[in-house]
């Protein structure tokens, strides 16, 4: 599948901070979406983007689409706690690939 | 509405051994794709279905093969079981062409 290369691969935060981590790609993709995974359990959408440049918020999440079409960063403000998980990055190539590629992850600690 | 449904939540099979994992997509959702995920990984695409039709297919082995039935539902099966295909096996569905994708909780499968 397409290589998407996400980062940091880990990251710890602490109650308060505002964390980013991006994805990014040698191939241009149509739609960029943001899941995040907790342990035993299905990926959940968090923020899906569908136009080069457009910035999308979700509660304290805001996630952009970079105008290359090539990158993708989610930014969560004021972390709390519960943010603590697995944030995976994917893509779709074009609008008629219903195949999504995902990066490898970034995993979120708190930091003790 | 109830999100997707996939059974059994766990499955533990011996090498050899044949597999089927079954998925019910949200009610409305014509799509449903598979995904492998193994430890450590993002999820890796193997099939996508839309109204009872393969669209697309990922890099597996032929032992990997599905359907979906009239009612959107679907079946993954795998056949001549190895140690490598230990994983969680995710099902995702979508209304069409360019929405979201949702997942459910995942089927975590042993292979011994």
């Amino acid at each position: 599948g397409q290589q998407l290369n996400q980062s940091p691969q880990s990251m710890f935060i602490q109650e308060g901070e505002d964390v980013s981590m991006n994805c990014t790609s040698s191939s241009i993709f149509n739609t960029w979406l943001w899941y995040k995974q907790d342990p035993g359990e299905g990926p959940v959408l968090l923020i899906a983007l569908y136009k080069a440049g457009e910035l999308t918020s979700n509660g304290r999440l805001t996630a952009q689409f970079g105008i290359t079409r090539k990158d993708s960063f989610l930014n969560i403000s004021a972390s709390i706690p519960s943010d603590v998980g697995i944030y995976f990055c994917a893509g779709q190539l074009s609008s008629n690939d219903y195949k999504l590629s995902f990066g490898a992850g970034t995993t979120v600690t708190v930091r003790a | 509405d109830a999100g997707v449904t996939q059974s059994p939540t766990h499955l533990i099979k011996t090498r050899g051994q044949q597999v089927t994992l079954r998925c019910s997509p949200i009610s409305g959702h014509k799509s449903v794709s598979w995904y492998q995920q193994v430890l450590g990984q993002g999820p890796q695409f193997i099939f996508q279905y839309y109204e009872k039709e393969e669209r697309g297919r990922g890099n597996f082995p032929d032992r990997f093969s599905a359907r979906q039935f009239p009612n959107y539902s679907s079946e993954l099966n795998v056949n001549a079981l190895l140690l490598g295909d230990s994983a969680l096996y995710l099902c995702a569905s979508n209304r069409g062409v360019r929405d979201e994708q949702y997942f459910g909780p995942g089927t975590r499968l042993t292979v011994t």
